[in-house]
């Protein structure tokens, strides 16, 4: 079956400007997560959705990025004002229903702020 | 705060040779432990995820061990090959409610023909 689908695969935009990257995650999947994965940083955690309850944002690093999750499945990463070090690999994941299972990751979209 | 370590960064080996993967975490208050593997531009593969419970797991040529007390993991990786060749990443799920996963850095594998 089809597997976690992340659009762009890259995306390059100017200093400033605001930037939404797209996660599908797996059909029946009831959690999702988002991470960043940096030069030199490794993987950091940024949002997590869980079915119908309040995400937890504690990861996320400023005001500028917000995340959102229609109808319990597709999600939405939005960085506001984009700044030079917020270049990254964006990783999106999603696990079933039922405990505390395997993630299944995204292949990333990578952003590139000039 | 959950923190995880993989010591060396870069790895490399003559195909052919078992070898072995080290991963500390700081609290051994986790639920799991998981082993991927990236590619080059590529996403995650998840490899072996190893409960709290549980000492060790197995596909193919890979074992994966879990001394959660002493908060280590290793990943073996019997009679490598060229295609072995990519980044391991150790991640850890716990503490804390959320289920978030954190992440060492990496060891970046080369096994060279």
């Amino acid at each position: 079956g089809a597997g976690v689908s992340q659009s762009p695969s890259n995306k390059v935009t100017e200093k400033g400007k605001d930037v939404e990257l797209r996660c599908d995650p797996i059909s029946g999947h009831t959690a999702l997560y988002w991470y960043r994965q940096s030069l030199g940083q490794g993987l950091e955690f940024l949002i997590y959705f869980q079915g119908n309850s309040a995400p937890d944002k504690s990861g996320l690093p400023s005001d500028r990025f917000s995340a959102e999750r229609t109808g319990g499945s597709v999600s939405t990463l939005t960085i506001q004002r984009t700044q030079q070090e917020d270049s990254a690999v964006y990783l999106c994941a999603s696990s079933p229903p039922g405990g505390r299972n395997i993630q299944y990751f995204g292949a990333g979209t990578r952003l590139s702020v000039l | 705060k959950q923190e995880v370590t993989q010591i060396p960064a870069a790895l490399s080996v003559p195909e052919g040779e078992n070898l072995v993967l080290n991963c500390s975490f700081t609290d051994s208050a986790i639920y799991n432990l998981q082993w991927f593997r990236q590619d080059p531009g590529k996403g995650l593969t998840s490899l072996l995820l190893i409960q709290s419970s549980q000492r060790e797991q197995t596909s193919g040529r890979l074992n994966a061990s879990l001394d959660k007390s002493s908060g280590r993991s290793t990943l073996y990786i019997a009679a490598s090959q060229p295609g072995d060749s990519a980044t391991y990443l150790c991640a850890v799920e716990g503490p804390g409610a959320n289920s978030k996963l954190t992440f060492g850095k990496g060891i970046t594998l080369s096994v060279r023909p």
